[in-house]
């Protein structure tokens, strides 16, 4: 069964609006970690926010937020005021103990 | 500087031609691990290492061995290539046990078998 899914395999934004990236996931363990990478075109992952299974608030890092539902298990990425550069590929991935499991990625296109 | 480096960055070999990717680590970290990601799979783990001598499989271990003698380094190899190990592969380092830590990945090597 997949751990991490990822339904948009592409998505389009104008410059100054504002995204949201879909992430589900499926786990039994009560203790987990939720992470968000951007992938830009020259191939490096890129951290960009962590929520953890625990945490009471959405993790928030500048324009990039979490919008985590535990009982939907959902956990995703809201980027304010999109840029030229944000246009890239978003992974979410799930860490159980010692394993970080990834979706199969989000295709973002930032429109000037 | 923290970082996790790869080497080489682009590679291409023919089949058969034993391979050795490296990887080190300057962060003291006990997690290390390989990914390779291929388009519309993601990134998906190959094997693990949570300290030195001790390894383990991912989801997609066949046609790959590692080594984990050091700490800082944890080489992937290829003893045998062929054209479907062709893909991008990163490696990644992180503190063990709990949930919230961050991955650090490496910039990534591009390999390709014919």
């Amino acid at each position: 069964a997949q751990k991490i899914t990822q339904t948009q395999p592409g998505m389009f934004v104008q410059e100054k609006e504002a995204v949201t990236l879909d992430c589900t996931y499926d786990t039994s363990d009560p203790s987990y970690g939720l992470f968000w990478y951007k992938q830009p075109s020259s191939g490096e992952m890129i951290f960009l926010i962590y929520q953890g299974s625990y945490d009471q608030q959405n993790a928030t890092e500048g324009r990039y937020s979490l919008n985590f539902q535990k009982a939907r298990k959902s956990a995703n990425l809201v980027i304010s005021a999109s840029q030229l550069g944000d246009s890239a590929m978003y992974f979410c991935a799930m860490r159980e103990r010692e394993k970080l499991v990834f979706g199969k990625g989000t295709k973002l296109t930032v429109n000037p | 500087e923290a970082q996790v480096t790869q080497n080489p960055r682009y590679l291409i070999t023919v089949t058969g031609k034993k391979l050795t990717v490296t990887c080190s680590q300057n962060m003291n970290h006990e997690y290390m691990s390989w990914y390779r990601q291929d388009p519309g799979l993601g990134l998906r783990q190959i094997y693990y290492s949570m300290n030195v001598e001790v390894t383990d499989k991912g989801d997609v271990p066949e046609g790959y061995k590692v080594s984990r003698k050091e700490k800082r380094n944890f080489p992937l190899i290829l003893e045998s290539p062929s054209p479907n190990q062709t893909s991008l592969y990163f490696c990644a380092s992180s503190l063990p046990g709990t949930a919230n830590t961050e991955a650090f990945f490496g910039q990534g090597t591009r390999l390709t078998v014919v």
